[in-house]
């Protein structure tokens, strides 16, 4: 049974660093084939996708986040993280992490507020 | 980026009714390995999205076989038929060929 549960911060302040994990249970990032995907949705919103991480390190970055984006993983314990830089108030939303791209977390929600 | 237009947005049925929800990108979504990498997912209220269909036409598992996908290149639709109430919620198309991955904005599926 696959399951992906993500965990975070809650609240922040614009220019902090957000971090997240993600843990999962019922696959490995060390199979071949394997990735972990991050994905935010502001409330009410649609969806976008952020970053992904693959079995062999392979890391891919929307580029619409330009360079405040870090993805990585710990394979022994089953995770992946997020990391974004320099929030602001346009960051706040619920983040999700997925198994690309068939199963998702529950989700956390984030909010930047001063 | 893949631009996915989604029609409609706001879908009115009724219940036992049969829908189609169009996604159209901006380019073609067929991968270099041959796959078409379009799939759809159903988020209700409260909820994560949920995976119901993957690479244009597979239903994902446990999926019931009244949602079906078709369609190819840049064209693709999602076919609900004999809606039932769990069926409700917004509906989104993912193309996953090129990075950045891209959404559709999403097609609601409510009680007329």
């Amino acid at each position: 049974q696959v399951t992906l549960k993500e965990s975070g911060p809650g609240i922040l302040q614009p220019s902090q660093t957000l971090s997240l994990t993600c843990t999962f249970s019922g696959f490995s990032l060390s199979t071949y084939g394997m990735g972990v995907g991050w994905i935010r949705q502001p409330s009410g919103k649609g969806l976008e996708w952020l970053a992904n991480i693959w079995w062999d390190d392979d890391k891919y970055y929307n580029p619409s986040l330009k360079n405040r984006l870090t993805i990585s993983k710990d394979t022994s314990n089953n995770q992946a993280f997020l990391k974004i830089t320099n929030v602001d108030t346009a960051d706040t939303a619920t983040y999700y992490c997925a198994r690309i791209a068939n199963y998702w977390g529950q989700g956390v929600m984030v909010t930047v507020s001063s | 980026d893949v631009l996915m237009t989604q029609t409609p947005v706001s879908l009115p049925v009724s219940l036992g009714g049969q829908v189609s929800i169009s996604c159209r990108s901006s380019q073609s979504l067929v991968h270099s390995d041959g796959n078409t990498y379009l799939h759809w997912y159903l988020q209700k209220p409260g909820q994560s999205p949920q995976l119901l269909i993957y690479r244009v036409s597979n239903r994902f598992s446990g999926v019931p076989d009244r949602f079906s996908g078709s369609g190819s290149g840049t064209d693709f639709t999602l076919k609900i038929s004999r809606v039932e109430p769990e069926d409700l919620g917004v509906y989104y198309c993912l193309q996953s060929t090129h990075f950045p991955y891209t959404f559709g904005a999403g097609t609601k599926l409510e009680l007329k």
